[in-house]
Formats: C-alpha cells, structure tokens, sequence
C-alpha cells in the first residue's frame, strides 16, 4: 500500500506554544490530505480536510485560527497547533487519498501540552 | 456515510481463521465497504474495500451479503500481530470527504 509519514512522532511542548507537525506522501501524490485527532480510548475524528493549494475544510467545532493547515505541494500537509493549551493534548494522524480513492494514514503524532 | 455495527470484541485463537462482522443495514448503493484496522498507537492501516463482490487480497477476504446489509472481513491464519481494533466504515466518495470511524472491534488474538 501507499506509504504515508509523519513528524515528529512525539512532542512535549510548553502551553502557550506553537507545533508543526508535518505529514508526507512518499509513494503517491496526495492532492487531497484529511488531519485527524484521537483522544485516548475514543475513535478518531475528522479535524479537517485539504487540498492541494487550496483553504483547508474545517469540520464543526473545529477552530481554524488554531489549527492551521497547509497543504503546499502534492505531497506535503502541515498542521500548526497554535497557542497549544493542555487540552490539545492528542494523537494526531494524517491521511492521503490515493489512487482509487482509498485513504492510506500516517502512523501518527502524539502531542503533550505542559 | 452507512452507519455501520460492529460487537466491541472479539477473541480468536492463533492460527485459526478470524471473522468479523458488521452490520450495515442503511447502506446505500453507491456506498463501499472499507475495512481498517489499527494497532495500539498507530494510525489506521488499510486492509480491504468492496461494493458489492467479494473481494480477496493478501491481507484478508471480505463478504459481502447479496443485499448488502451486512458483511464478513475474514483473517485466514490470524497471528498475534492481528490484535488490533478494526473498523468497518461506509463511504460513497471513496473516502474522498473524509472517514466517519465508529468504535470498531477489538479483536484479540489468543496464543
């Protein structure tokens, strides 16, 4: 299958700080890139979606201005959480859309705010 | 997107064939079957997706009932590295707005 990363794996970040986190196709072109965040024992959920040179789609509920979202080239996304507070705290996964139209993840970010 | 049913857990025994199921009673025609699964602190891993044929890759087979109600993802030889939580999701763009993950199934394999 497609081969999809992210980095860095693990931050520990002050609050009130900023963190980019980046997510990479390797093996295929990703016009269209989804950002999702997991919290413990729960399903994850859609953050927003992304594409190729275009404003991020945000789900409800989702800040825009916090979560900014990148997508510069058709293999790379970014998220920046900005002014990160305790409650950011989370696993956040990418994922890819490939060819026929199947999504391929990321292995993800975990992210702990102080 | 189908909402989809799927029991909490399951537990199958090293070597033997795991069969999992999901209900997915309001599916519509133009909506695929994806199956997913993902390990403790990794993210998802594609497995499988059909519409309405059965479907077989290297990973697993999955079944799909003839009304599309319902459908079987079928690890062959299951391994200890097949625990992990799998989902079962409906989706009509392929994925392409964006996974709706329910609780999905955890599936322990036993030694």
């Amino acid at each position: 299958g497609a081969v999809v990363s992210q980095h860095p794996s693990r931050v520990i970040c002050k609050s009130g700080t900023s963190v980019k986190i980046e997510c990479r196709s390797l093996d295929f072109q990703a016009t269209t890139m989804f950002w999702y965040r997991q919290f413990p024992k729960k399903s994850l959920m859609l953050m927003a979606t992304s594409n190729e040179g275009s404003k991020a789609t945000y789900e409800q509920g989702v800040e825009k201005d916090k979560f900014l979202i990148n997508h510069a080239s058709l293999t790379l996304s970014t998220l920046t959480v900005t002014s990160a507070h305790p409650e950011d705290s989370s696993f956040y996964i990418c994922s890819g859309l490939g060819d026929g139209e199947t999504q391929y993840f990321g292995p993800g970010t975990r992210l702990l705010v102080l | 997107d189908a909402k989809t049913t799927q029991p909490p857990s399951m537990d199958c025994a090293e070597g033997r064939a795991a069969n999992l199921p999901c209900n997915h009673s309001t599916i519509s025609g133009n909506e695929y079957v994806y199956w997913y699964r993902q390990i403790h602190s990794q993210g998802p891993q594609y497995i499988i997706h059909g519409l309405k044929n059965n479907e077989t890759n290297e990973m697993a087979s999955l079944i799909i009932t003839e009304d599309r109600k319902s459908s079987t993802l079928i690890l062959p030889h299951a391994t200890l590295r097949d625990t992990a939580v799998y989902y079962c999701i409906g989706d009509s763009g392929g994925g392409a707005d964006g996974l709706t993950f329910g609780k999905g199934t955890h599936l322990i394999i036993q030694p």
